[in-house]
């Protein structure tokens, strides 16, 4: 069983569109984030939720809205999709919020806006 | 703004060789963690450290945390095709993870 699951895996729209990436992770952990990873592979935080509350919001433009429905799960909704939102975006977990704890991170979604 | 730098960017070696990978930052962090990310899949944790001047040894892999718990640095003996991937670091600091550039490491048989 994948501990943490990102779907899709691969994701090609338009400029304009709206779209979601959903991440669940099956670890019993309370903390899940949002990471991006850019072309030179540079990884970024973008969101953090702890126990359903947001705790991290690391200057995203507000097109980006993290939705956490319960703590095993931490969508993305994107809308108006921008050529610079193509990235690698990651879902991780972790059991507290401690920046020391380890964090499981998902397989990634590859987003491409043409 | 908290940063840390990797170096190498790149780093292309001879299986058998040994190397070290260098991560710097001018700020404190209160841990620093190892990733290996392979292509089309998510960073996997190879190590925490959090004492200044710790030495965590994982097999061939030798990872050392600065005295100032400002650097870190992962030594790999004998490098196996096997050890090709992107390394990265990440400082923890006020319950957020910064990550360095990474090193992308290969290892030719």
């Amino acid at each position: 069983d994948t501990a943490v699951s990102q779907t899709p895996k691969y994701l090609v729209t338009q400029m304009g569109n709206d779209k979601s990436i959903k991440c669940e992770q099956n670890l019993g952990h309370d903390t899940m984030y949002w990471y991006k990873q850019d072309s030179k592979k540079f990884l970024k935080i973008m969101f953090s939720y702890n126990n359903k509350e947001l705790i991290i919001n690391e200057t995203v433009p507000n097109r980006f809205s993290p939705k956490s429905p319960d703590k095993a799960h931490l969508n993305l909704h994107i809308n108006s999709l921008e050529l610079g939102d193509s990235a690698v975006y990651f879902c991780a977990s972790s059991q507290g919020t401690r920046s020391g704890n380890i964090q499981y991170f998902g397989a990634g979604t590859r987003l491409s806006v043409l | 703004t908290q940063l840390l730098e990797q170096s190498p960017q790149f780093l292309s070696i001879q299986e058998g060789e040994n190397l070290t990978v260098y991560c710097n930052s001018s700020s404190v962090f209160s841990s620093l963690q190892w990733y290996r990310q392979e292509p089309g899949e998510g960073p996997v944790l190879l190590v925490t450290v959090v004492t200044g001047g710790e030495v965590k040894k994982l097999k061939r892999l030798t990872f050392q945390f600065g005295d100032a718990r400002k650097d870190s640095s992962l030594h790999i003996t004998a490098a196996q095709p096997g050890d090709t991937g992107l390394y990265l670091c990440a400082g923890g600091s006020q319950g957020n993870l910064i990550f360095g550039k990474g090193t992308k490491l290969s290892v030719k048989p």
